[in-house]
Parts: structure tokens; C-alpha cells; sequence
């Protein structure tokens, strides 16, 4: 049961355009969300987060989307570069039986930026 | 700045053989996590230990066991090597402050290979 779902297995957009990355989730209990970053062979890297009390949160060429009547959030990249050509994961804290959180990850959408 | 680090950035393991990988944190953080991530199927959480030998299953603990005897080192033992446990492991850790979720910092990953 996938509490965090990217439809998206993969993205090809041209250097300069804009980037639209989706996240749909189905727990309404969560109130946070980030998204992360992974080049190949290297670990993820903290990228934005989004508070549910907020419905955007900007970070240069970097802006997360929320929408919780749709439990769906989107990453904004503009304008995209080669080198944001990466593997972006959009995840949720969750509280786990014991009461401690674990991040929930989505699959993960492959982002192609064209020169 | 957090750093994460684990011990291998590739290893190539026989079947069989009991296999440790090991992951330092050096910022005092209460939660760590062992990931893994395959093709398609995104970053899936094995473990995770919110302090020192507490520990509590992800969602793909079998054929994997953890130790944590100190704060900032989190074990992962692959008790018996098989080929469906090669894969890419991610260690993570993250501080814990009640009410307000923090986010998770990774290792380089490990490449782990088993023939």
C-alpha cells in the first residue's frame, strides 16, 4: 500500500523550460513534505519541503506546490538546467507504531533537462 | 555540516556470506535508517533505530538484522547473502524533536553486489 505515489517513472524537458514533477499521496494525516534530489551513485539530498499549513513554498529556481483537498503536491523547477537532470523523490514523515517517524518515499521520477 | 558516512561505496559479496555494512553520523542525531533502492520500486526502508539499541522494522526487514551500540554508528547485517539482496543501500539520519518532523540526511550509498 503506497502512502506516496510519482506516477511519473521519467521527464524529458529542454534546457530553459519549466520542470513539473507530481506527487500524490493518501494518508491525510500527513502535514509535512520534501522532496529530495539523487544523482547516480550518490545518496539523496534535501531539495524543498512544504508545511501543510502552507500551500507554497518558493527556493530560488525551486518551487513546491500543495493542494490538500487533491492530497497532491508538485515541484516547480524554472528555469531547468542539464544539471538538474537527476532522480527527484517526494516523501512524508510518518509516524510509525513505536511513535518514533520514518520518511515515506515515493518511487521516484527520473528528470531529463535537454540542452 | 551533517555528514553521513558509510563505511563502502561498492562491495561484491559471495551468497551466503554474512555481510555488514556499517554507517557513522557525527551530528548527535537521534533517528537513523537503513534504505535500499531498486529500479522502479523507489527508496524502501528496511530499519530504523530512533536510539541506542532501539531499533524497529521498515518495510522490508526480512533476511536483515541491525545494531546500534552507540549513537552515531547504525549497523546493517544481511545475515545470509542472497542475489535479490543486491542493491543499493542508503543510510540516513535525522534529529527528532517532538511535534516538528527535521529532514533526513543521507550517506553516499553502498553498491552491494552478491554473486
Amino acid at each position: 500500500d503506497q502512502q506516496v505515489k510519482q506516477n511519473s517513472p521519467s521527464l524529458s524537458v529542454q534546457e530553459g523550460r519549466i520542470s513539473i514533477l507530481n506527487c500524490d499521496y493518501t494518508n491525510s494525516m500527513f502535514d509535512y513534505f520534501l522532496w529530495y534530489k539523487k544523482y547516480p551513485a550518490e545518496g539523496p539530498t534535501f531539495l524543498i519541503s512544504i508545511s501543510s499549513i502552507k500551500d507554497k513554498n518558493e527556493d530560488g529556481r525551486f518551487t513546491v506546490f500543495l493542494n490538500k483537498s487533491a492530497k497532491h503536491l508538485s515541484l516547480h523547477i524554472v528555469p531547468s538546467q542539464p544539471g538538474d537532470s537527476a532522480v527527484y523523490f517526494c516523501a512524508a514523515p510518518s509516524l510509525t507504531q513505536g511513535g518514533s517517524e520514518k520518511l515515506v518515499f515515493g518511487k521516484g521520477t527520473k528528470l531529463t533537462v535537454n540542452p | 555540516d551533517v555528514k553521513v558516512t558509510q563505511s563502502s561505496r561498492y562491495l561484491v559479496k559471495r551468497t551466503g556470506e554474512k555481510v555488514f555494512l556499517e554507517c557513522v553520523q557525527d551530528m548527535d542525531h537521534e533517528n537513523m535508517f537503513w534504505y535500499r533502492q531498486d529500479p522502479g520500486l523507489g527508496l524502501r526502508l528496511i530499519y530504523f533505530s530512533y536510539d541506542v539499541k532501539m531499533k524497529e522494522k521498515g518495510d522490508i526487514p526480512e533476511g536483515y538484522s541491525v545494531s546500534r551500540e552507540k549513537k552515531e554508528r547504525f549497523s546493517l547485517i544481511l545475515e545470509s547473502a542472497s542475489t535479490n539482496q543486491t542493491s543499493m543501500y542508503l543510510c540516513a539520519s535525522s534529529l527528532f524533536y517532538s511535534g516538528k518532523y527535521t529532514e533526513a540526511f543521507f550517506g553516499q550509498g553502498t553498491r552491494l553486489t552478491v554473486v
